[in-house]
């Protein structure tokens, strides 16, 4: 059974950084490109960040280029997305996808961020 | 980026058939692909892939469940209703990056 398992939201600070990590299983994590999508609160869902399989390239949406960086560890079947420099309007559920390339499969339950002061 | 436009609401009721529109702002067809997909969420879950696509049941989605369209207009059909299908449903476009969501149709009881 594919699962995803996402950790590391919290509270944090605008102007702040905040990692979080998604722990696969269930799948071979290193044939899959893997994505984040998140959700503001009562909102819709929004594309944030897309990693081949290897990790070679990456690709983000506008609003994240130069702040958020995805990365992962293949070896540990493991997801990463680094939030720097995070915004009130970064306030979301983050979820852990995999990127068939047109459509997301199989999603995590989700990590919180606030960002507040 | 492509813009899709949901209804944010649909009541109907059990038993009855519901079909919920995404409308692109651009068509996301290419020859015969159709890359448009559609998620259910009910609340306090994560999305749930339901039809990639446009019109492909993914891996165990009820028949009751059902795509089609192409180009600019998609539609998901669920029938008959049931009680378990109460949530949000979202459809995506992949023809372009970034990919994007419509903002989400809820269905409600009648």
């Amino acid at each position: 059974e594919v699962q995803l398992v996402e950790s590391g939201g919290v509270l944090v600070q605008p102007g702040r950084s905040m990692k979080l990590s998604c722990a696969a299983s269930g799948f071979t994590f290193s044939s899959f490109p893997m994505a984040w999508v998140r959700q503001a609160p009562t909102k819709g869902l929004e594309w944030v960040a897309t990693i081949s399989t290897s990790g070679g390239s990456t690709y983000y949406r506008d609003s994240v280029k130069g702040r958020f960086t995805i990365s992962r560890d293949n070896a540990k079947s493991t997801l990463y997305l680094q939030m720097d420099s995070l915004r009130s309007e970064d306030t979301a559920t983050y979820y852990c996808t995999t990127d068939q390339r047109d459509w997301f499969a199989y999603w995590g339950q989700g990590t919180l961020v606030t960002v507040s002061s | 980026d492509i813009v899709l436009t949901q209804s944010p609401v649909l009541a109907v009721s059990l038993g009855q058939r519901a079909t919920i529109s995404c409308r692109a702002s651009q068509s996301v067809s290419i020859s015969s692909i159709n890359l448009m997909h559609w998620y259910q969420q009910k609340p306090g879950q994560q999305p749930k892939l339901l039809i990639y696509r446009a019109s492909n049941l993914a891996s165990g989605i009820p028949a009751r469940f059902s795509g089609s369209g192409s180009g600019t207009d998609f539609t998901l059909t669920i029938d008959p209703v049931q009680a378990d299908d109460i949530a949000a449903y979202y459809c995506q476009q992949s023809r372009e990056s970034p990919p994007t969501f419509g903002g989400g149709t809820k269905l409600e009881l009648k």
